[in-house]
C-alpha cells in the first residue's frame, strides 16, 4: 500500500522560500502525476499543482509566478518551493496521487497526512 | 472563493438522509466528472466519490452522488454520527487546465 509523507520546516519568515518533499514509500514515483493541495487554517483546499515522473509540470495559475514542483526519481520523492511567501501561504500543505497513472485526469485518492507552514516574523 | 460553489453548512438529525450541493460551470462540472471528499478534524480528505457516483472501496452504499449539468450533489442516507464532517467536492477544470475544490460544507449531526 503506497504511502505518502510530507517534511518541512513548519515555520518560515515573510519572503523567503519554503521547500517541502513528499517521500513515497510502498510503491514506485513511476507512471504517476504528483499533486500539491493545500488548505489554510478553517477554509477550504486549493491545488497548487503536479508533476508528472518524467519532470512534466502544470501549476495553478494563481501561485504559477512563485512555484516550482519537482521530482527525483532516484530517491522517490518530490517536492514543492514556494517563494516570496507571505502570511496568506500559512497553510496545511497536502500531497497526493491520483487512483491510476498515466494521466493527471483521475482524481487523487492517496493523501498525505499533510506538514503545517506557518509564515511569521 | 473556490471555483465550486458549495453551502457552508448543512445539518440532520441520526438516520436522516441529507443532501449537499455543488455548483460549478461547464469548463468542470459539466464537462467532466465530480468527486467528493470527506474530511474529518485534524485528518487529510478521504476520497468519498469518483466520477460522479462510485465508492472506493470500503465506503458505506449510504454515500451517493449525482450530476447534472453544471451541478452536482452528494446524499447521505441514514445519517450517523461518525458522518460528521466536512465535505468538499472537486473537478477537473478544462480552463485552468487543473483541480478545483468546493470551499467545503460542514455536516453536523445534530
Amino acid at each position: 500500500q503506497v504511502q505518502l509523507q510530507e517534511s518541512g520546516p513548519g515555520l518560515v519568515k515573510p519572503s523567503e522560500t519554503v521547500s517541502l518533499t513528499c517521500t513515497v514509500s510502498g510503491g514506485s514515483i513511476g507512471s504517476y502525476y504528483w499533486s500539491w493541495i493545500r488548505q489554510p487554517p478553517g477554509k477550504g483546499l486549493e491545488w497548487i499543482g503536479y508533476i508528472h515522473y518524467s519532470g512534466s509540470t502544470k501549476y495553478n495559475p494563481s501561485l504559477k509566478s512563485r512555484v516550482t514542483i519537482s521530482v527525483d526519481t532516484s530517491k522517490n520523492h518530490f517536492s514543492l518551493k514556494l517563494s516570496s511567501v507571505t502570511a496568506a501561504d500559512t497553510a496545511v500543505y497536502y500531497c497526493a496521487r491520483p487512483r491510476h497513472s498515466g494521466s493527471p485526469y483521475y482524481v487523487m485518492d492517496v493523501w498525505g497526512q499533510g506538514t503545517t507552514v506557518t509564515v511569521s516574523s | 472563493q473556490s471555483v465550486l460553489t458549495q453551502p457552508p453548512s448543512a445539518s440532520g438529525t441520526p438516520g436522516q438522509r441529507v443532501t449537499i450541493s455543488c455548483s460549478g460551470s461547464s469548463s468542470n462540472i459539466e464537462s467532466n466528472t465530480v468527486n467528493w471528499f470527506q474530511q474529518l478534524p485534524g485528518t487529510a480528505p478521504k476520497l468519498l466519490i469518483y466520477n460522479n457516483n462510485q465508492r472506493p472501496s470500503g465506503v458505506p452504499d449510504r454515500f451517493s452522488g449525482s450530476q447534472s449539468g453544471t451541478s452536482a450533489s452528494l446524499a447521505i442516507s441514514g445519517l450517523q454520527s461518525e458522518d460528521e464532517a466536512d465535505y468538499y467536492c472537486a473537478a477537473w477544470d478544462d480552463s485552468l487546465n487543473g483541480w478545483v475544490f468546493g470551499g467545503g460544507t460542514k455536516l453536523t449531526v445534530l
